[in-house]
């Protein structure tokens, strides 16, 4: 059980489009999930709390007009990375619980964004 | 915000042999996780710990923390290519409802056959 999917497991695009990765629970309810990016030889970094039916709690120093998060049901939330730069190519993965309160996070597959 | 500090960065081992990667926190640790990840990869929950001198194992690998709880040690026995890997030390930042992980950086784990 507790099993999260993301998708796309990849996607390039180029330089000032936009890109939308879905994170979805698939035997659970997530009244919440969060995003993280990781670069390369790096730990994860959370970007931002994802609340279902209410605005995104973002991390100091993430743009939230730029990371768009969008709840908007107890099974699935979007990331859409818009205008996305270069420096925006990353691996991107999400995580929820399926237990509320001090609780394993369980992750997706991640998604790695390449913009070229 | 919680600083987790994982030593060593990188191991790489002869198969068989047992390691010890540890995580130190600049604060008490309300709950801490290790995972393991394969590069490009999600995270694979391993064990959770909360409670100072806690120690758990599952198969060949034990995860302990210490009585003050800012400190816990990852140890595998008879190392396989299998335990290959990153493994990262989250902790709970406490508080609240919605409770966030921050994560070191990860130990590169290589296991020769």
């Amino acid at each position: 059980g507790a099993v999260v999917s993301q998708h796309p497991s990849w996607v390039i695009c180029k330089s000032g489009t936009s890109v939308k990765i879905e994170c979805r629970s698939l035997d659970f309810q997530a009244t919440t999930m969060f995003w993280y990016r990781q670069f390369p030889k790096q730990s994860l970094m959370l970007m931002a709390t994802s609340n279902e039916g209410s605005k995104a709690t973002y991390e100091q120093g993430v743009e939230k007009d730029k990371f768009l998060i969008n709840h908007a049901s107890l099974t699935l939330s979007t990331l859409t990375v818009t205008s996305a730069h270069p420096e925006d190519s990353s691996f991107y993965i999400c995580s929820a619980r399926a237990v509320q309160g001090a609780s394993p996070l369980h992750f997706g597959n991640g998604t790695r964004l390449t913009v070229t | 915000s919680q600083e987790l500090e994982q030593s060593p960065q990188s191991l790489i081992v002869q198969e068989g042999k047992n390691l010890t990667i540890n995580c130190t926190s600049s604060k008490t640790l309300y709950g801490l996780y290790w995972y393991k990840q394969k590069y490009g990869e999600g995270l694979i929950f391993l064990m959770m710990l909360q409670k100072g001198g806690e120690e758990k194992s599952h198969e060949k690998i034990t995860a302990k923390l210490d009585e003050k709880k800012q400190q816990s040690s990852l140890h595998i026995t008879a190392s396989q290519p299998s335990h290959a890997g990153i493994y990262l030390c989250g902790a709970d930042e406490g508080g609240g409802s919605n409770y966030k992980l921050t994560f070191g950086k990860g130990t590169l784990l290589t296991v020769n056959p």
